[in-house]
C-alpha cells in the first residue's frame, strides 16, 4: 500500500497567521483528501484535492479558508489561513487508488492555535 | 443524511476473550462498510472490507459481519492481546463511492 508522509507532524501557531501542510505519496495515486478530526470524534472531510483544477469542498468548509493545491498525482498542500483557536485539531491527507477501495492515511499533523 | 453510531464509551476487555465492537447506521445500507484501527498520534490504517452482500468477513483474529436487516456491522476481535488496545472506527461511502463517512470510533483496551 501506499506510504504517505505529512509536514509538519505538529505546530503551534498564532492567531491570524496561516499554515500550510504537505502531503507527499510514495506512488501515483487516483484521489487525496483532507480530513479534519478533533480529540475523541469522527474523522471530518474537508475537501478532496483534485490534480490539475480546483478541489471539492465539502459543506461547511470554504477555498478562502482552505485552500488546496494538487500539482500532481503524489503531493498535495493544505493551507489553514487566517487561524483561530478554533482550528486547533489533527489534520489528515488520505489516499485512494478507486471506488471501493480502502483509503491510506499519513500520520496527521497537530495543530494548535494560540 | 447517512449517520454513524459507535459506543462511545471505552471498551474494556480481558486478554484473551473475544472483543466485540458495533458499528451502527441509520439511512440507507451502504454497498460496502470498512473498520479501521486508529493508534494515538496516527492516521487510520485499514482493517478489513465487506461488502453488503457478504455476511461475514474473516483476517486472522478478526471478523466482521454485515446485517443489512439490522444496519448494523459488528467486528469481532478473538483471543485478544494488549496490543489489540486501539481506537476502531468504522466507515461508510458516500454517495460518490469515492468518500467515505466515518463514525467517532470506539476505544478498546485490552487488560493483561
Amino acid at each position: 500500500s501506499a506510504v504517505i508522509s505529512q509536514k509538519p507532524s505538529r505546530d503551534i501557531c498564532q492567531r491570524g497567521t496561516s499554515l500550510t501542510i504537505q502531503c507527499q505519496v510514495d506512488s501515483q495515486v487516483t484521489m487525496m483528501f483532507w480530513y479534519r478530526q478533533q480529540p475523541g470524534q469522527s474523522l471530518t472531510l474537508i475537501a478532496t484535492a483534485n490534480q490539475g483544477s480546483e478541489a471539492t469542498y465539502e459543506s461547511g468548509f470554504v477555498i478562502d479558508k482552505f485552500p488546496i493545491s494538487r500539482p500532481n498525482l503524489t503531493f498535495s498542500t493544505l493551507t489553514v489561513s487566517n487561524m483561530s483557536p478554533e482550528d486547533s485539531s489533527i489534520y489528515l491527507c488520505s489516499v485512494l487508488d478507486g471506488p471501493n477501495q480502502p483509503q491510506h492515511f499519513g500520520d496527521g499533523t497537530r495543530l494548535s492555535i494560540l | 443524511s447517512q449517520k454513524i453510531e459507535q459506543n462511545s464509551e471505552a471498551l474494556n476487555i480481558q486478554e484473551g476473550k473475544t472483543a466485540t465492537l458495533t458499528c451502527n447506521y441509520t439511512n440507507y445500507s451502504p454497498a460496502y462498510l470498512q473498520w479501521y484501527r486508529q493508534d494515538p498520534g496516527r492516521g487510520p490504517v485499514f482493517l478489513l472490507l465487506i461488502r453488503e452482500n457478504e455476511k461475514e468477513k474473516r483476517k486472522e483474529r478478526l471478523k466482521v459481519t454485515f446485517d443489512t436487516t439490522l444496519k448494523q456491522s459488528l467486528f469481532h476481535i478473538t483471543a485478544s492481546q494488549p496490543a489489540d488496545s486501539a481506537t476502531y472506527l468504522c466507515a461508510l461511502p458516500m454517495d460518490s463511492n469515492y468518500q467515505l463517512i466515518w463514525g467517532a470510533g470506539t476505544k478498546l483496551i485490552i487488560k493483561p
